[in-house]
């Protein structure tokens, strides 16, 4: 079975400009996440979709930063204007489901630096 | 105060020690405990996951819960400097709902 797949695996920007990565998941899996892991801490949710609509986006800063997944499957996240604070390392992960009784499958993520 | 305590290490043992790893929290809410070990410059891979309080084994990783102190385990049997890594702790809520609060993660490393 193929894990979550993400690209760009690494991506250097400067303040102000912009930046997408994307996200395919685990094949079947209806649920996916988008996650922020800033060093030395732990991952920080910011947007859970069913199959193409949002569950939670509750701790996605919305001035700046976007997602969709159009079609269910394939998903993008957007930051636009890029802030030195988001460097981070982005992570999508998927699940079967939204329930705590399914867990999740983590990419191994974009690493981002915002010079 | 958070709602997920983890120690960040770095914690160094001898090979074939054993390991424990530990987490307290705080929302009384939270159903289900996992256990992730995510290598550098990777993503978290999933090692354990249990419902509720108890113990639950596999292979040489033991996790226990224990709800009514708010404190889970990782237990490391035999281990192996292939073990030395990040292990982040994570508890979710029972509904649909509730997203997952992730530790921040304990720095572990094997000395052969």
């Amino acid at each position: 079975e193929a894990g979550v797949a993400q690209s760009p695996r690494y991506k250097i920007i400067e303040k102000r400009q912009s930046v997408a990565f994307w996200c395919n998941p685990i094949s079947g899996h209806a649920t996916l996440y988008w996650y922020q892991q800033i060093l030395g801490q732990g991952p920080k949710l910011l947007i859970q979709f069913q199959n193409n609509g949002v569950v939670d986006d509750s701790q996605l800063p919305k001035d700046r930063f976007s997602a969709e997944r159009l079609k269910g499957v394939d998903s993008t996240l957007k930051i636009q204007p890029a802030k030195l604070e988001d460097s981070a390392v982005y992570l999508c992960a998927s699940s079967l489901g939204g329930t705590g009784s399914q867990p999740q499958h983590f990419g191994d993520g974009t690493r981002l630096s915002i010079l | 105060q958070k709602e997920v305590e983890q120690d960040p290490g770095p914690l160094s043992v001898p090979e074939g020690a054993i390991v424990s790893l530990n987490c307290t929290y705080s929302n009384s809410a939270f159903q289900y405990f996992m256990w992730y070990r995510q290598y550098s410059r990777k993503g978290p891979e999933l090692l354990m996951y249990t419902y509720s309080s108890g113990n639950k084994e596999d292979g040489r990783f033991t996790a226990q819960v224990d709800k009514s102190s708010k404190y889970i385990s990782l237990f490391i049997r035999d281990s192996q400097p292939s073990d030395s890594a990040t292990y982040l702790c994570a508890m979710k809520g029972g509904s649909s709902a509730s997203k997952i609060i992730f530790g921040s993660g304990t720095r572990l490393s094997i000395r052969p």
